[in-house]
């Protein structure tokens, strides 16, 4: 157990709608990321936030954004879903302080989309 | 931004050795880390490096050459269990700063035979 939690674990869903996908970071992290993984794809990164600014931004589409709250919980919106919208989304923490800086991943929240 | 490749297939027998390679090219580097990935599950981490050489983590190696632009893990005594996708990956931004999304290669699955 990493420490991150994500939810739902599982979310089937339909063309055009919009569903909201949570991650609490590992106590005591203040960033927060998150990455797409499809079946023919790597990790993809969408975003970085970091006590609640937004820091780095990746391959994200313009239908989808996210937030991250004074609590340090973090959302991930995606509108307008598509097939190809279809895939597992990780949030991962990053150890405040020392250490290697390694990414800790939560379980990972799996969309489909019909 | 970075480019990261990496074998997409490799099969070894159950006892023996291993090497995943991971060639990129960046246009700022400040760590390459290794993640395990068994199938739709969460990225663990295995090992770090950010100066060159060697890092020994008991059954796991991972090597550096900053210079070229090349690592790879190295995996002994290899056991069913060990069959995964191992993704590298490559820290951009500053150490401590607050950018420091990984970019992920897209993996290589690796299938251990009895």
């Amino acid at each position: 157990d990493s420490g991150v939690t994500q939810t739902p674990k599982h979310l089937i869903t339909a063309t055009g709608q919009r569903v909201t996908l949570r991650c609490s970071p590992r106590s005591g992290d203040l960033s927060v990321y998150w990455y797409q993984q499809s079946l023919d794809q790597g990790l993809q990164f969408l975003i970085q936030y970091y006590n609640g600014e937004e820091r780095a931004k990746g391959n994200i589409l313009e239908r989808f954004s996210a937030q991250q709250f004074p609590d340090l919980h973090s959302e991930l919106n995606l509108s307008s879903l598509e097939l190809g919208d279809s895939a597992l989304y990780f949030c991962a923490s990053r150890e405040a302080g020392g250490g290697t800086g390694e990414l800790f991943f939560g379980e990972g929240s799996r969309l489909t989309v019909l | 931004g970075q480019n990261i490749d990496q074998p997409t297939e490799m099969t070894a027998t159950e006892g023996a050795i291993v090497q995943i390679n991971c060639t990129y090219q960046t246009s700022g580097f400040n760590g390459l880390f290794w993640y395990q990935q068994h199938a739709g599950e969460a990225p663990t981490f295995l090992s770090y490096n950010v100066l060159d050489g060697l890092e020994e983590k008991g059954r796991f190696s991972s090597f550096l050459s900053r210079s070229k632009g090349y690592s790879y893990l190295l995996l002994k005594e290899l056991q069913m269990k060990d069959s995964a996708s191992y993704l590298c990956a490559v820290r951009e931004g500053n150490y401590g700063g607050a950018t420091n999304k990984l970019i992920f290669g897209t993996g290589t699955l690796l299938a251990v035979q009895p």
